[in-house]
């Protein structure tokens, strides 16, 4: 069956617009996390969303924002962009959350 | 502060080489340890580890966890260069309304032929 499939897989842009990812979990997965990834830093946790509700949240501010489709689909908007939100954004989905997470290729975010 | 450390944070080896990558973790109510390995970008699964001293194995590939020590230890013998790739360690622990993963920084491993 098909993987996470996370689009745009390439993303630049400017200080100061905003941006939305997405994220199309596995089929009959209900729960999509995602993760800010920059070198040295590992994965940081955004937010889970299970069940169009977001379950989880991890330290970041408020620009950056989720939410979850009736078809488990989710999207991540980062508002007022700045330098430091250069990064692979990654999505997990897994049946219920937690373990056993399966990644997309994730959206490498360019802001110049 | 629950907390997930990972070393070394890069490691050159040659092919046919062992390495041992460790990861040791201070998380209040553990659940279990994962690793994963990450190649280009999409990290894959590895093992998950709950008990203490049994180890997993696929492979040239193995992990143990020792919980009463808190760490865990990748092995990962006769290298090829395919096994060149970050090394993701990942700690699940309670949150408000479930658990979620705590993960490390990632250790980077690269094979010379």
């Amino acid at each position: 069956k098909a993987g996470v499939t996370q689009t745009p897989r390439y993303l630049i842009k400017t200080r100061g617009q905003q941006v939305t990812l997405s994220c199309s979990p596995i089929s009959g997965h209900r729960s999509v996390s995602w993760y800010q990834q920059t070198p040295g830093q590992g994965l940081q946790f955004l937010f889970e969303y299970f069940s169009e509700t977001q379950r989880n949240k991890g330290n970041f501010p408020g620009r950056f924002s989720g939410r979850q489709f009736s078809n488990s689909r989710s999207e991540m908007n980062v508002s007022t962009l700045e330098l430091g939100d250069s990064a692979l954004y990654l999505c997990a989905s897994s049946l219920s959350g937690g373990v056993r997470a399966f990644f997309g290729q994730g959206t490498r975010l360019t802001v110049v | 502060e629950d907390k997930v450390v990972q070393s070394p944070l890069s490691l050159v080896v040659h092919e046919g080489d062992t390495v041992t990558l460790n990861c040791s973790y201070e998380v209040t109510n553990f659940r279990s340890l994962l690793w994963y390995k990450q190649e280009k970008k999409a990290p894959t699964f590895l093992f998950m580890l709950t008990s203490s001293g049994i180890e997993k194995k696929s492979g040239r590939l193995s992990s143990i966890l020792d919980k009463k020590e808190l760490f865990s230890i990748l092995n990962i013998t006769a290298t090829q260069t395919g096994d060149s790739a970050i090394y993701l360690c990942a700690v699940e622990a309670p949150s408000v309304s479930n658990y979620q993963l705590i993960w490390g920084a990632g250790t980077k491993l690269i094979i010379k032929p």
